[in-house]
């Protein structure tokens, strides 16, 4: 029972354009979510997070969107850089201070000039 | 940054030998821990929770005998592959929870020949 999907496994984007990578999960009880960048053979790097009580959150170049009504969140990137080249994760709790991480299957995020 | 230190990075054992993993917290306290395992183009899967001082919470079809996870102080959990089998050969990662993210080490590549 996969309880966050990521239905893109993969994304080519242009260089200085906008990437969107989208999650939908299906367990209602779920209040906070995160994403993930990663390299193979490498452990996961945060990126972001969004609590529940916020439909969107802003650092830097990455934007999350949360909608809790069709349980559904993604994450922007603008402008694109070939750096930002990597498989992406959403992962989502139940409780923000002590619960584990259920993750999404992943989308591997291409950035080409 | 928290930085969660993780070795070995790669390890290659014989089948039926026994292998153990490490994870550390450097500059703070872990009372939870979480292991993953990852194979090739999939997700992570969680395996266990281990809290400091008492027994692992398994997941649903993680062998406990198989895989044992020891967090005996605040800083350091280990995960020991007991009798491994080629069909343990995966990816391997931790993770602390720090705030806002989560923490990951940067894996251990085992494989069983």
């Amino acid at each position: 029972d996969q309880q966050v999907k990521q239905n893109s496994p993969s994304l080519s984007v242009q260089e200085g354009r906008i990437s969107i990578l989208n999650c939908d999960y299906t367990n209602s009880m779920f209040d906070y979510f995160l994403w993930y960048k990663k390299y193979p053979a490498e452990g996961p790097t945060f990126l972001i997070s969004i609590s529940s009580i916020k439909d969107k959150n802003e650092d830097g170049r990455f934007t999350v969107f949360l909608n809790k009504s069709a349980k559904h969140l993604s994450l922007h990137i603008v402008p694109s850089q070939p750096g930002d080249s990597a498989v992406y994760f959403c992962a989502a709790s139940t409780n923000v201070n002590t619960d584990k991480l259920i993750f999404g299957t992943g989308t591997r995020l291409q950035v080409f000039p | 940054g928290a930085v969660v230190s993780q070795h070995p990075s790669r390890v290659i054992c014989k089948s039926g030998t026994s292998v153990k993993i490490e994870c550390r917290s450097l500059d703070f306290q872990a009372t939870t821990m979480f292991w993953y395992r990852q194979f090739p183009k999939q997700s992570l899967m969680l395996m266990a929770t281990s809290n400091e001082g008492s027994k692992a919470t398994y997941e649903q079809g993680v062998e406990k005998d198989k895989f044992l996870i020891n967090h005996a102080s605040l800083t350091l959990s280990t995960l020991t592959v007991t009798s491994a089998h080629p069909e343990d050969s995966s990816f391997y990662i931790c993770s602390a929870r720090t705030y806002p993210g989560y923490t990951f080490g940067s894996g251990t590549r085992l494989t069983v020949v």
